[in-house]
């Protein structure tokens, strides 16, 4: 079945960076864009970017331009997500997601189950 | 001002109707953007459940019953998410969303209890 299975829970230092890991499955990578998006304990999410799996390009939200990465492997069919900086308040939940299928590439369709982050010095 | 306004939690009974409203900043027309409604239960990462921007544009979520449906409110520049029969099920925190010039904007959400 179609799935995204994230790398495990992360511990950072402020000031630290933090690369997480989704690993697709289930369907052709190079065919569909990842989304990373984030939620803070007991807020709303809040999207970061995108990538193409098939050609690397990404789009990133402005917030997090300067700051944020993310990357594909196609040979292990996994994007990754990699924040500099971090600072307290980026503790939070990342998931990666999987567009929908045709007529519904805007839908936020498969989630990752979430990795979370945790800054605390 | 938040781009998205929702209100923070709503209460209804087991096969009552709940409409959960998305309000649009006054510099956003609700009429020209599909309102994308995702929930999420505790644990657990967000779901999608539609969009909706008229009765000609829009689109249920895989697997998602009917009685989940969108609609708009033009007059108070909102987007809404009428959920019909509730259940014990229902009970969870729904967010909106839209695409604003190729960025992806949720609302704060809104915990609904089912009781």
């Amino acid at each position: 079945q179609v799935q995204l299975v994230q790398s495990g829970a992360e511990v950072k230092k402020p000031g630290a960076s933090v690369k997480v890991s989704c690993k697709a499955s289930g369907y052709i990578f190079a065919d569909y864009y990842i989304h990373w998006v984030r939620q803070a304990p007991g807020q709303g999410p809040e999207w970061m970017g995108w990538i193409n799996p098939n050609s690397g390009g990404t789009y990133y939200a402005q917030k997090f331009q300067g700051w944020v990465t993310m990357t594909r492997d196609t040979s292990s069919t996994t994007a990754h997500m990699e924040l500099s900086r971090l600072k307290s308040d980026d503790t939070a939940v990342y998931y990666c997601v999987r567009e929908g299928i045709a007529a519904s590439e805007d839908v936020f369709e498969i989630w990752g189950q979430g990795t979370m982050v945790t800054v605390s010095s | 001002q938040a781009v998205l306004t929702q209100p923070s939690s709503l209460s209804a009974s087991p096969g009552a109707s709940a409409s959960l409203t998305c309000i649009l900043h006054s510099g956003f027309n609700v009429g020209t953007y599909r309102i994308y409604w995702y929930r999420q239960k505790p644990g657990s990462p967000p779901q999608y459940l539609l969009r909706y921007k008229s009765d000609s544009d829009k689109h249920q979520g895989s697997g998602v019953p009917s009685r989940f449906s969108g609609s708009k409110d033009p007059s108070a520049n909102a987007g809404i998410l009428l959920i019909s029969g509730l259940q014990s099920e229902d009970e969870a925190d729904y967010y909106c969303m839209i695409w604003h010039i190729s960025n992806s904007v949720f609302g704060g959400g809104t915990k609904l209890t089912v009781l």
